[in-house]
């Protein structure tokens, strides 16, 4: 089977940088993806991780680990509009898309 | 089309009754995958259809649940005597095949009374 597991819930202030951890276990691991959703509205692609390392989009950063079963989403320079729920998941080898329970986070000023 | 379509956006329903839900993906995606989203809660797959390949059903919580997908493009939720706790969202992706990246629809709300 597979489980992931990430906080319920990020607050932080606009400006600042904040992470959010994901640890995995699924069989057949194939890449690890964030994805983000607005309340009410659809859950839209940020990015993926096929291998370890980092990797950089702008504002948002994500890193694997794949022999620590883990990973995270970094935003930096946050702003209001960064508040929404973000979600990591495992891509495995039956192209098979497997999502977290999410991360509420919530930018103050 | 441009994105993933879904239908209707909102449906209320009886208790008991069946209900469609619809998803029209990108033109050109063969990979078509049915999520449950309940209030608060994270994405729970239910089934992937690849090309003309036999779905993946393993998702599906009970047999009142089943999809279709006709012509490798349009597919069909279909839940059969309703109960309340089938009210929540329920979103459909699709993507190339072999793609690492899912594009979603906007979702079909489903509240069962």
């Amino acid at each position: 089977g597979q489980s992931l597991e990430q906080p319920s819930e990020v607050t932080a202030v606009e400006g600042a940088i904040v992470q959010i951890n994901c640890t995995y276990q699924t069989s057949g691991f194939y890449g690890l993806s964030w994805y983000q959703q607005h309340d009410g509205g659809a859950p839209t692609f940020l990015s993926y991780n096929g291998l370890d390392g980092l990797e950089e989009t702008g504002r948002f950063s994500s890193f694997l680990s794949r022999s620590d079963s883990y990973g995270y989403l970094l935003l930096q320079e946050l702003q209001m509009k960064d508040s929404a729920s973000y979600f990591c998941a495992v891509l495995n080898t039956g192209n098979q898309f497997y999502f977290g329970t999410g991360t509420s986070l919530t930018v103050i000023p | 089309g441009a994105g993933v379509s879904q239908s209707p956006s909102n449906k209320v329903t009886e208790k008991g009754k069946d209900v469609e839900l619809r998803c029209d993906p990108i033109s050109g995606h063969t990979a078509l995958y049915w999520y449950r989203q309940s209030l608060g809660q994270g994405l729970e797959f239910l089934i992937y259809f690849q090309g003309n390949s036999a779905p993946d059903k393993s998702g599906l919580p009970s047999d009142r649940f089943s999809a279709e997908r006709t012509g490798g493009s349009v597919s069909t939720l279909t839940i059969q005597r309703t109960q309340q706790e089938d009210s929540a969202v329920y979103l459909c992706a699709s993507s190339f095949s072999g793609a690492n990246v899912l594009t979603f629809g906007a979702g079909s709300r489903l509240t069962v009374l």
